[in-house]
């Protein structure tokens, strides 16, 4: 059962919308991620948190932003969509202490599909 | 930098066959392994890790050995089940990346009853 909520599941939305995918944990974790999966399955970072007032940009451009304002929230936001942004994006968090060995714990996952 | 390779899919076997799916890892330094597992509709779960070489990880049926000397961590089950039908991903994490996870790029694995 997931500790780590993403909402909504699926959004379909048109060119030019500003859209918010939410991402909250219950587990107190530092740290935060986001993920775009593409249909190829594989997986890139595109956000992560180190904890309250820290966001960094991951290995894959994106125009997407995030804010960090309480620990248990890590939302994203796209200012205008275009269809180039569909694609299913995953929140996860791990654990704190900067020990890296801790997995991550991922959401479900919000399915994108911009028209 | 570091990076995962892992077998390419679909992986397609039949119910109580025997699986393995390769990954093989570089690494500047001593990474934590893991490999995470995604069902249809969901995000990933953590499969199984290890934090050190020849460490074995194991769940579910499913078992892992990290191996330094050929920087491998194959995933590896007896008998497979229909409900073992996912997606499968090796990962690395290493402190020297600021603690930043590397995928693979997944292998989806079909069990036919």
């Amino acid at each position: 059962e997931a500790d780590i909520y993403q909402t909504p599941r699926y959004l379909v939305i048109g060119t030019g919308k500003k859209i918010t995918l939410e991402c909250s944990q219950t587990m107190g974790h530092d740290k935060m991620y986001w993920y775009q999966q593409d249909p190829g399955m594989e997986l890139h970072l595109i956000h992560y948190s180190y904890g309250v007032n820290s966001t960094e940009k991951g290995d894959l451009s994106s125009e997407s932003t995030v804010s960090r304002i309480r620990t248990e929230h890590f939302p994203l936001t796209l200012e205008s969509a275009r269809p180039s942004h569909t694609s299913q994006y995953l929140c996860a968090s791990s654990e704190p202490g900067g020990i890296y060995n801790s997995p991550l714990h991922f959401g479900n996952g919000t399915r994108l599909t911009v028209t | 930098g570091d990076s995962v390779t892992q077998m390419e899919g679909p992986v397609t076997l039949s119910e109580e066959a025997f699986l393995t799916i390769n990954c093989t890892y570089t690494a500047t330094g001593y990474p934590s392994l893991f490999w995470y597992v995604q069902y249809p509709g969901e995000g990933l779960q953590l499969l199984l890790k290890a934090t050190k070489a020849d460490d074995k990880g194991s769940n579910k049926g499913f078992e892992a050995t990290y191996r330094k000397e050929t920087t491998s961590f194959h995933l590896e089950k007896g008998s497979v089940q229909v409900s073992d039908s996912a997606v499968y991903f090796c990962a690395l994490s290493d402190g020297t990346g600021g603690f930043k996870t590397i995928f693979g790029a997944g292998t989806r694995l079909f069990v036919k009853a």
